[in-house]
């Protein structure tokens, strides 16, 4: 198996500017979590969808933060406007059914200038 | 491991000592918990888990421990090697899926 995908690794972007990260998990895992992580907060969950559907999204910042899964397979994170201090790395991570290890993805680390 | 802002606690161990790593956590109501080990640039990567119902957990090379009563979680790594250098992080889910994860402590391995 692959392993959990995400894309792009890096990302530099301006101030202001729509940034769409994106993620593919394991086949066969139905629990899908993005996280982000920063040296100050540390690694904090954002949203988490169960069957594609988003199950806790208490994480997400602000409304600049959206997320969606149109299908088991696929998944973005979408930040519009970006601003400076959204710069972090995010991680995608699945898991399946009630085995509540997830697998990570090895992350996209965002700049945003 | 509780981080402090951007300090990480940092354990200094010997090659072929082994490590003791401790996190505390904040949920009575939490019944598993999860160790990952997290290398530089890389994703967290699963070590081992450990339901509430049992206090000790063995792994190869490494052994977790579980204290209820005080909310005391341990991760010991046998004969630690130099790519036993990483941040490692304990996790306790609640509710649902949702892992809510400790700040990291930052495992160095001197030869």
């Amino acid at each position: 198996d692959a392993g959990v995908i995400q894309s792009p690794r890096h990302e530099v972007t301006e101030m202001g500017q729509e940034v769409t990260l994106r993620c593919k998990p394991i086949s066969g895992h139905n629990s899908l979590f993005w996280y982000r992580q920063t040296m100050m907060r540390g690694l904090e969950l954002l949203i988490y969808f169960n069957n594609n559907v988003p199950i806790d999204d208490s994480g997400m910042p602000e409304d600049r933060f959206s997320a969606k899964m149109p299908n088991a397979s696929f998944s973005t994170l979408k930040i519009q406007p970006s601003e400076p201090r959204d710069s972090a790395v995010y991680f995608c991570a699945s898991s399946f059914g009630d085995l509540y290890e997830q697998y990570f993805g090895p992350g996209t680390r965002l700049t945003v200038t | 491991g509780e981080s402090v802002g951007l300090h990480l606690p940092t354990l200094s161990v010997q090659e072929g000592d082994n490590s003791i790593i401790n996190c505390a956590y904040s949920n009575s109501a939490s019944d598993y918990f999860i160790w990952y080990k997290q290398e530089s640039g890389k994703g967290p990567q699963f070590i081992i888990d450990i339901r509430s119902n049992m206090d000790k957990r063995q792994g190869q090379r490494v052994t977790v421990l579980l204290n209820k009563t005080v909310k005391h979680l341990s991760l010991q790594i046998a004969a630690t090697q130099p790519g036993d250098s990483a941040v490692y992080f304990c996790a306790e889910k609640a509710a649902g899926n949702k892992l809510t994860f400790g700040g990291g402590t930052r495992v160095l391995v001197k030869p």
